[in-house]
Formats: C-alpha cells, sequence, structure tokens
C-alpha cells in the first residue's frame, strides 16, 4: 500500500532564518507531488505541484520554493522566513496522470518568530 | 466573493443525529466534488468523490451534487463522537484532483 512521510511535524523558526520541509511517498511510482498551505480556520492554498523529478508549478508567488531530486521526494524550502510564512503546511500525492483522488501527509505546523 | 463557500460553524450535534454540511459555488465548470475530513492536527483524508450531479452512499454518508444549483451537501447518519472533525469540501474542473479549490471547512463536533 502506499504511504507518505512529511518531516518535521513541527517547527519553531526565527524571522530570515531557512525552511526545508520534506515528504516522500512509498508505494508508488510517477506520482503528482503537491505542497498547500492551510491558514488556521482557513482551506487549502495549492503552493506548488509537480508531475516529474525537477518538474515544479509554482501557483502562487512568494517566499518559498519547491525542489523534486527524486521520483517520490519532494521538499519545500525557504532562504529566508517570514513571520506570514507560519502555517501548516500539508504535502499530498495523487496517481499520475489525470487522476482524482489525492493523499494528504500529516502535516508541518510552522511557527516563525 | 469566492469560488467556493462554505459556512464554518461550528457544528454541535448530539450523538445519533443527523448531520448536513454543505457548500455553495460560482464555477460552473466544476466537474469533480470531493469532501475531506480533518482531525485536529492532522492532514485531511477523502470521504467520498463525485462526479457531477446525483448522490453517493457509502455507509453513514451520503454526499449530493446539484450543479443546477450549484450545492452539494454531506450527510452523515447516526453520527458517532468519532465523527468530529473538521469538514471541507473540495471540487475541480477535471480530474486533477490537486488543482481543486477548497472550502475552508466546517468543524463539528459529536457530543456524547
Amino acid at each position: 500500500s502506499q504511504t507518505i512521510h512529511q518531516w518535521p511535524a513541527t517547527l519553531v523558526q526565527p524571522v530570515g532564518s531557512p525552511l526545508s520541509l520534506e515528504c516522500t511517498v512509498e508505494g508508488t511510482s510517477n506520482p503528482n507531488l503537491y505542497w498547500y498551505r492551510q491558514a488556521a480556520g482557513r482551506g487549502l492554498q495549492l503552493l506548488f505541484y509537480s508531475v516529474g523529478i525537477g518538474q515544479i508549478s509554482s501557483e502562487v508567488p512568494q517566499n518559498l520554493s519547491a525542489s523534486r531530486p527524486q521520483d517520490r521526494q519532494f521538499i519545500l524550502s525557504s532562504k529566508k522566513l517570514l513571520l506570514s510564512d507560519s502555517g501548516f503546511y500539508l504535502c499530498a500525492w495523487s496517481p499520475g496522470g489525470m487522476a482524482g483522488e489525492l493523499f494528504f501527509g500529516e502535516g508541518s505546523r510552522l511557527t516563525v518568530l | 466573493q469566492k469560488e467556493v463557500e462554505q459556512d464554518p460553524g461550528p457544528l454541535s450535534v448530539p450523538e445519533g443525529a443527523i448531520v448536513s454540511l454543505n457548500c455553495t459555488y460560482s464555477n460552473s465548470a466544476f466537474q469533480y466534488f470531493m469532501w475531506y475530513r480533518q482531525y485536529s492536527r492532522k492532514g485531511p483524508e477523502l470521504l467520498m468523490y463525485t462526479y457531477s450531479s446525483g448522490n453517493k452512499e457509502d455507509g453513514r454518508f451520503t454526499a449530493q451534487v446539484d450543479k443546477s444549483s450549484k450545492y452539494i451537501s454531506l450527510f452523515i447518519r447516526d453520527s458517532q463522537p468519532s465523527d468530529s472533525a473538521t469538514y471541507l469540501c473540495a471540487m475541480s474542473v477535471n480530474t486533477n484532483a490537486g488543482k481543486s479549490t477548497f472550502g475552508d471547512g466546517t468543524t463539528l463536533t459529536v457530543k456524547p
């Protein structure tokens, strides 16, 4: 069966520090991968998605970047965090191609102080 | 105006009650409709996935889509305390679920 792992689960970072969130998927190949941000009491905002290694599409101009160095690995990064980057970040995957189901990781809660 | 509107609640019901959760939308191109359940501090999990108008039932859950009214619903029968969570509706134009537009979620509490 397929599983998705996301880490770290929680982190507190000072303004201006770098960020790296990592996500890996097991049990499938060539998945579509996504990074979302969820503000408190709000829906999900798509940040980045990837249909293959090295292929990244950005949905929202911002202080963040994403990379996909391996087929089942997706990384969310920032060189300098802003206060507004605080939130709940979710990695998700769907089967490659045009497939309807979306599977989420457990999330990473980021607090920027 | 948001493309997808969802009453944030909170909604509190006694155990055993029938729960109705709803979303309205403005984009008539939406064809695929999803409901996700999200427990506190966890990632969402897909509950129901439907295409176009009609009803779909899965155990105690029924998803209903009325495209003419741009209105979708999720009904939970015989609600249980374990149903206490935030419910997110989501919609997409095509089967690329990752490009879905999400509602803000309705928080439900089922009291024993």
